[in-house]
């Protein structure tokens, strides 16, 4: 079966462009988590969706960034006026059900790898 | 606050020779820890698990991870590399959401990168 997708797979914008990433996770899967992995860092955690609703978004750096998920589905995450620091790849993950239970493995993406010059 | 730390950032073995990474964690409670790995260009990998019981787990590629809660530690192990582990191995601990509650995210270490000499 079908994995997580993630379009584009390369993204490059210019300063203080807007730009929305998306993530499309394992069909079925409740459960939907954005991460960003700047270089020679691990993941970072930045939000994370049940269903429809975000049920954490503590991660986020700042209000240039938000994510939705309108349909319980496919998630968008969409950064406004974007900085060089925003370089990173961002990663989505899905899983069948919240929460981090022996059963519930969270299934990555392979990422899109944002560059802003 | 949660915390993981690898300690080694590039580690280079012959192919097979044994294998061990590092983690180690900083949490109060039982920790839930984890082991993937990343090809270049792939998705993480889930390669191992710790939840509870049997401290020594077993994950998929032969590899096993030993967890010891007197050294906060989760390490990762192989006994024969193969060319094909040579990818980014990662660290992680289940991390509590003061905002949603229950354990819903990871919490990653920087990564270890190994090479594999033939």
């Amino acid at each position: 079966g079908a994995g997580v997708s993630q379009t584009p797979s390369n993204k490059v914008t210019e300063k203080g462009k807007y730009v929305e990433l998306r993530c499309d996770p394992i069909s079925g899967h409740t459960a939907l988590y954005w991460y960003r992995q700047s270089l020679g860092q691990g993941p970072e955690f930045l939000i994370y969706f049940q269903g429809t609703g975000a049920a954490d978004d503590s991660g986020l750096p700042n209000d240039r960034f938000f994510a939705v998920r309108p349909e319980g589905s496919v998630s968008t995450l969409k950064i406004q006026r974007t900085e060089r620091g925003d370089s990173a790849v961002y990663l989505c993950a899905s899983s069948k059900r919240t929460g981090l239970v022996y059963d519930n493995e969270q299934f990555f993406g392979p990422g899109t790898r944002l560059t802003v010059l | 606050a949660q915390s993981v730390t690898q300690p080694d950032i590039h580690i280079t073995v012959s192919e097979g020779a044994s294998l061990e990474l590092r983690c180690n964690y900083s949490y109060g409670a039982t920790p839930y820890l984890f082991w993937y790995v990343q090809s270049p260009g792939q998705g993480l990998q889930l390669l191992l698990k710790y939840f509870s019981g049997d401290t020594l787990v077993q994950g998929i590629k032969g590899f096993e991870a030993e967890f010891k809660r007197s050294q906060s530690s989760f390490n990762l192990r192989k006994h024969s590399v193969h060319w094909s582990d040579a990818a980014e191995y990662f660290c992680a601990v289940g991390a509590l959401s003061s905002i949603s509650g229950g354990y819903n995210k990871l919490i990653f270490g920087a990564g270890t990168r190994l090479a594999v000499h033939p």
